[in-house]
């Protein structure tokens, strides 16, 4: 079985520059999430969406996040203008619909580094 | 809202001994699910193992158990027999308890990490 996959795995780019991730789950999994880990930090939920519909967005700068996943498969996050202190690894994780025991399988991640 | 604290930056040990290491959580929830994930350098986190809160024993898998203190609200994780590959950020991680008609609403909450360095 294949797990989550992200790319690209690092990306530098200027600060005010604008960014894009991409992450595919594992096939049937319908919970989708977005987490930022800064340095030092635990992973933090960025959103998490529920096939195509979004079921925490809370913790998700607006001004300068967006994600969507249009077919309940893949899924973008997309980070413009960046700042600075965006820098982190974005890990995508998936869970299967009908768990309800919170095992999320997690990506190898992308690294962000905003100069 | 719940928090997990793990208040042992970085911990190392010699391998084929046993190392604990720490966490505490702080909620009002009766019923949840709590997690110990492992980040090896530079790979993906991976599920260590999990232990739901109504139940008193505690989880193990293989090298790996936990001993749960709910009323201390306390969840350390101990390796027997430490290896080399398990040199690796360990990750605390609380998730409240969802009903079946809200599956796929499961939302985890990470502790900051321990960093374990096996030694050879």
């Amino acid at each position: 079985e294949a797990g989550v996959a992200q790319s690209p795995r690092y990306k530098i780019i200027e600060k005010r520059q604008s960014v894009a991730f991409w992450c595919n789950p594992i096939s049937g999994h319908a919970t989708l999430y977005w987490y930022q880990q800064i340095l030092g930090q635990g992973p933090k939920l960025l959103i998490q969406f529920q096939n195509n519909g979004v079921v925490d967005d809370s913790q998700l700068p607006k001004d300068r996040f967006s994600a969507e996943r249009l077919k309940g498969v893949d899924s973008t996050l997309k980070i413009q203008p960046a700042k600075l202190e965006d820098s982190a690894v974005y890990l995508c994780a998936s869970s299967l619909r009908t768990s309800g025991q919170g095992e999320q399988y997690f990506g190898p991640g992308t690294r962000l580094t905003v100069t | 809202a719940q928090t997990v604290t793990q208040s042992q930056p970085e911990m190392s040990v010699q391998e084929a001994e046993t190392v604990t290491l720490s966490c505490t959580y702080d909620t009002s929830e009766n019923n949840y699910y709590l997690f110990w994930y492992k980040q090896p350098p530079s790979r993906q986190m991976i599920l260590v193992i999990r232990q739901e809160a109504y139940k008193q024993q505690n989880a193990t898998e293989n090298r790996f158990s936990v001993n749960f203190q709910k009323a201390a609200k306390s969840f350390s994780l101990k390796i027997s027999d430490s290896q080399l590959g398990d040199t690796a950020m360990y990750f605390c991680a609380f998730m409240k308890h969802v009903v079946r008609s809200n599956f796929g609403n499961e939302k985890l909450t990470f502790g900051t990490g321990t960093r374990l360095t096996i030694i050879p």
